[in-house]
């Protein structure tokens, strides 16, 4: 089955603790890119990926980090974790060919910090 | 920058009757892509439908349809036949061809959409 997934889907954890929210696709697509979804502000980019070894910045960068060291996994790096990184997250992933580029979504990370 | 709008919050619809959520969106762009997500409890991003800015016709897909007025920069999604399941969040997006690299989602504020049994 085609799918992206994340994890944890859930995480609660405290202000400075370094954490990653690991993603991974089994589509072989080139793109990914991470979102944040906050109430009220719909989702916005925060990083994307446009093959292994290729990344950068997108709407809102600061606080995170990203790797692609494989093309199918695309972490997400908070290495420290402050109460306004509180959101959820998506990772999607797109090929590159296809005139609409349909991006799949991951289940989202509901990540808490105090 | 391209931004899209919903200005309703939410909305509410009599199950098996017709519902249409509004987006509009401002671009100087003449091609792109738009699309509607629908997230359910389950958060899941679904989509929904998606429209070429440079096909006249407006998509629909079964219950589903839009109303693609590129003059207008309006996007909406009428639902018809409404049903329990129906009730999520919607989002409208927005995707242009042009960024090189990056192909990523424009999306509007989102709209809570409850049906009423």
């Amino acid at each position: 089955e085609a799918q992206v997934t994340q994890n944890p889907r859930y995480l609660i954890t405290v202000t400075g603790k370094k954490l990653t929210v690991t993603c991974s696709q089994n589509m072989n697509h080139e793109y990914m890119s991470w979102y944040r979804q906050d109430p009220g502000l719909g989702l916005r980019q925060i990083y994307y990926s446009m093959n292994v070894e290729v990344t950068d910045k997108g709407d809102v960068p600061e606080g995170y980090k990203v790797s692609r060291k494989e093309k199918r996994n695309f972490p997400l790096i908070l290495e420290s974790p402050s109460p306004n990184q509180t959101s959820l997250y998506f990772c999607a992933s797109s090929t590159r060919t296809g005139a609409s580029y349909e991006q799949y979504f991951g289940p989202g990370t509901r990540l808490t910090v105090t | 920058a391209q931004t899209v709008t919903q200005s309703q919050p939410e909305m509410s619809v009599q199950e098996a009757e017709t519902v249409t959520l509004s987006c509009t969106y401002d671009t100087s762009e003449s091609d792109y892509y738009l699309f509607w997500y629908k997230q359910p409890p389950s958060r899941q991003m679904i989509l929904v439908i998606r429209q070429e800015a440079y096909k006249q016709q407006n998509a629909t897909e079964n219950r589903f349809s839009v109303n693609f007025q590129k003059a207008a920069k309006s996007f909406s999604l009428k639902i018809s036949d409404s049903q329990l399941g129906d009730a999520a969040m919607y989002f409208c997006a927005y995707r242009s061809p042009y960024t090189g690299a990056n192909s990523k989602l424009t999306f509007g504020k989102g709209i809570t959409l409850s049906v009423r049994p």
